[in-house]
């Protein structure tokens, strides 16, 4: 079984400050992705990041970096120069990669609000 | 624009009403799943079909009723609803049998949302 923790239900960040959210999990599979995805009030899930079991450096995409650390078996996001369009929820999320069609597990999400 | 479509985006219902969600996808994915999503909660996996076989149901209720009749096309059948079904259902797709990101990304619409009164 697959299991994602988020412990901050919601977090405040100055406009143009860097921001971590937290994530730990817990799998029993071998190879698995760490995805994060982020959910405006429209609803759309937005996919910002992955990063995979065996990947030997920790993802980044533009203003997203994953520190991905496997001992501790966490997977916190950082989004630098934050921007008042970032608020909004962010959901961490695994999938075991053994096979096609396992699903992606989610956690319960972190509520981001950008103050100016 | 998402590469998932899904149709309605707003749908009310009645609780003698059937009506369906429809979620289509041309990226030639063949793993398509179906989340339920209430306020303020993470998506909770409804169904997951693989090369348009039923593989996963997570103990839903038979007044769901999901059908895939082919690659790009994913359906959920509502009948006999109740309030609490009211919710935002958020359909995906993924890559199977690859590795690394490609195998593990699901790419999702952008939701159904459904209220039953």
């Amino acid at each position: 079984a697959q299991k994602i923790t988020q412990t901050q239900p919601g977090m405040f960040v100055q406009e143009k400050e860097a921001v971590t959210l937290d994530c730990t999990y817990d799998t029993s599979d071998p190879s698995y992705g760490l995805f994060w995805y982020k959910q405006p009030s429209s609803g759309e899930m937005i996919f910002l990041i992955y990063q995979g079991s065996y990947d030997q450096q920790n993802a980044t995409e533009g203003r997203y970096s994953l520190n991905f650390q496997k001992a501790r078996k966490s997977a916190n996001l950082v989004i630098s120069a934050s921007q008042l369009g970032d608020s909004a929820m962010y959901f961490c999320a695994m999938r075991g990669l053994n096979s096609g069609n396992t699903p992606l597990v989610f956690g319960k999400g972190t509520r981001l609000s950008v103050i100016a | 624009d998402t590469e998932v479509t899904q149709t309605p985006k707003h749908l009310v219902m009645g609780m003698t009403n059937k009506k369906s969600l429809k979620c289509e996808q041309h990226m030639g994915h063949r793993a398509m799943y179906w989340y339920k999503q209430k306020a303020k909660k993470p998506p909770e996996l409804m169904f997951v079909y693989s090369y348009e076989k039923l593989s996963i149901n997570e103990s839903v209720p038979s007044r769901f009723s999901p059908e895939c009749p082919n690659s790009s096309l994913l359906n959920l059948h509502l009948h006999a609803l109740q309030p609490e079904d009211s919710a935002l259902y958020l359909c995906a797709s993924s890559q199977a049998g690859t590795s690394g990101r490609a195998a593990g990304e699901l790419f999702f619409g952008e939701g159904s949302r459904l209220t039953v009164l």
